[in-house]
């Protein structure tokens, strides 16, 4: 059964702290995103992957910074997390669309990780 | 910016009665995706459309792509408690060689038995 795993359900963190949020698929894709989710909002795109050490900014990349020094793992960090950052954050990976196709590949999301920034 | 919008964003129907949910853009996605999210999960892709005016069928749920491949819609036929659940539509686009997908902003969906 393919897998796309986070490290948390839920945390619970201060203002001005650095947060790691990890995120672990074994399908080896070699795309995968973080999203933020907010009520009314949908999805938005913070940061995106498409290969080992590479790394491409989405749509709201401000205050995030991203890792991806292994294939299977995409790690998301907060510098200094701030209240605007409470939020559901979701993973996914994907396999690359071949150049020039249109389709775009389904996306395999994890459970979301739950933060509350006080 | 939001680039794709959907209607209604909640939406609370008795078991066995038809809906439809919208998705709307200005923009021209080169394919279009529909996923389910349950609590406590992440999205689940229902279906994928590619061509303007493609309609598919999935058991009891229709989605079509709109001719000018700006907008969607999912249909349900006699729905059940199980389809409940937060329903999002992604447009894919292809963004300096590389596939992206947009979100819109959801409908929640509730089924009463």
């Amino acid at each position: 059964d393919v897998k796309v795993t986070q490290s948390s359900r839920y945390l619970v963190k201060r203002t001005g702290e650095k947060v790691f949020l990890e995120c672990v698929q074994d399908m080896d894709h070699e795309n995968m995103f973080w999203y933020r989710q907010d009520p009314g909002l949908g999805l938005r795109l913070i940061y995106f992957s498409y290969d080992v050490k590479m790394k491409e900014k989405g749509d709201i990349p401000e205050g995030y910074s991203v890792s991806r020094e292994k294939k299977e793992r995409f790690s998301l960090i907060l510098e200094s997390a701030s209240t605007n950052q409470t939020s559901m954050y979701l993973c996914a990976s994907s396999k690359p669309g071949l150049a020039g196709r249109v389709i775009m590949n389904e996306q395999f999301f994890g459970p979301g990780t739950r933060l509350t920034v006080l | 910016t939001q680039l794709l919008e959907q209607s209604p964003q909640f939406l609370s129907i008795q078991e066995g009665e038809n809906l439809t949910v919208y998705c709307n853009s200005s923009s021209v996605f080169s394919s279009l995706q529909w996923y389910r999210q349950e609590p406590g999960e992440g999205p689940v892709l229902l279906v994928t459309v590619v061509t303007g005016g493609e309609v598919k069928k999935l058991k009891r749920l229709t989605f079509q792509f709109g001719d000018a491949r700006k907008d969607s819609s999912l249909h349900i036929t006699a729905a059940q408690p199980g389809d409940t659940g937060l329903y999002l539509c992604a447009g894919g686009r292809w963004n300096f060689g590389n596939e992206k997908l947009t979100f819109g902003t959801g409908t929640r969906l509730t089924i009463i038995p």
